[in-house]
């Protein structure tokens, strides 16, 4: 069975200040980890993944996230945030489970970023 | 190349109605997954299907809720004699194969409001 934890399940944050955002995982078999954004109303889009090589994943709105094997966790960060940056993001994860490209969700942690 | 398609957008049911959430997959993709995302909560694996063939209805309630995802046409969730516990955004993802670092591209949801 694979879980995600989302600890903070809001973070409020000025603009241009930098953030982190923490996800932990458990699962008993490899993995592959994923970031996704949700805006009010819509539907979510992948932000950034995990799959293998480097450890430190960017998207191209300047997120980054490194995956950390030992610890279990990959951890969203951004040195500057944006008012456009407000919304829901999701850490999720899939693996060799047999469902194919089955995600398993946290909770949600949502950004508030405020001037 | 539209993205993943889901109609109706919102949804309004009586209890004890039939709610039918529909979702057209991206073009070129044969792997369609459904989730739900009850209020303050995260995304919720409910079934996965390929054309025909349901792979994995794991996190499908055992009672009232039905999928399909006929040879032609879009992938259809079926809820029937509605509860208000089923008030919930119904998401659906679709991708190209069962890799498991392939990307599922989402729709934008379908907000099911049971009155």
């Amino acid at each position: 069975a694979q879980s995600v934890t989302q600890l903070d399940s809001q973070v409020p944050v000025f603009e241009e200040a930098p953030v982190e955002l923490r996800c932990n995982y458990s699962s008993s078999v490899s993995v592959y980890l994923f970031w996704y954004v949700q805006y009010p109303n819509q539907g979510l889009q992948l932000l950034l993944k995990y799959l293998s090589g480097s450890t430190l994943v960017e998207s191209i709105n300047g997120f980054e996230a490194e995956f950390n094997k030992s610890q279990t966790s990959f951890h969203l960060r951004k040195p500057s945030v944006h008012i456009s940056d407000t919304a829901e993001y999701f850490c999720a994860v899939s693996g060799f489970t047999g469902g194919g490209n089955k995600l398993t969700f946290g909770t949600g942690t949502q950004l508030k970023v405020e001037l | 190349n539209a993205g993943v398609m889901q109609n109706p957008r919102h949804l309004v049911r009586r209890r004890g109605q039939e709610a039918r959430l529909r979702c057209s997959p991206m073009k070129g993709h044969s792997h369609v997954y459904w989730y739900r995302q009850l209020p303050e909560e995260g995304l919720k694996f409910m079934v996965y299907l390929q054309k025909e063939n349901i792979i994995d209805e794991s996190g499908m309630p055992k009672e009232r809720f039905s999928a399909e995802f006929p040879k032609e046409g879009p992938s259809i969730l079926r809820i029937q004699q509605v509860v208000r516990g089923d008030s919930a955004a119904y998401f659906c993802a679709s991708s190209p194969g069962q890799g498991y670092s392939t990307e599922a591209f989402f729709g934008q949801g379908t907000r099911l409001t049971v009155v």
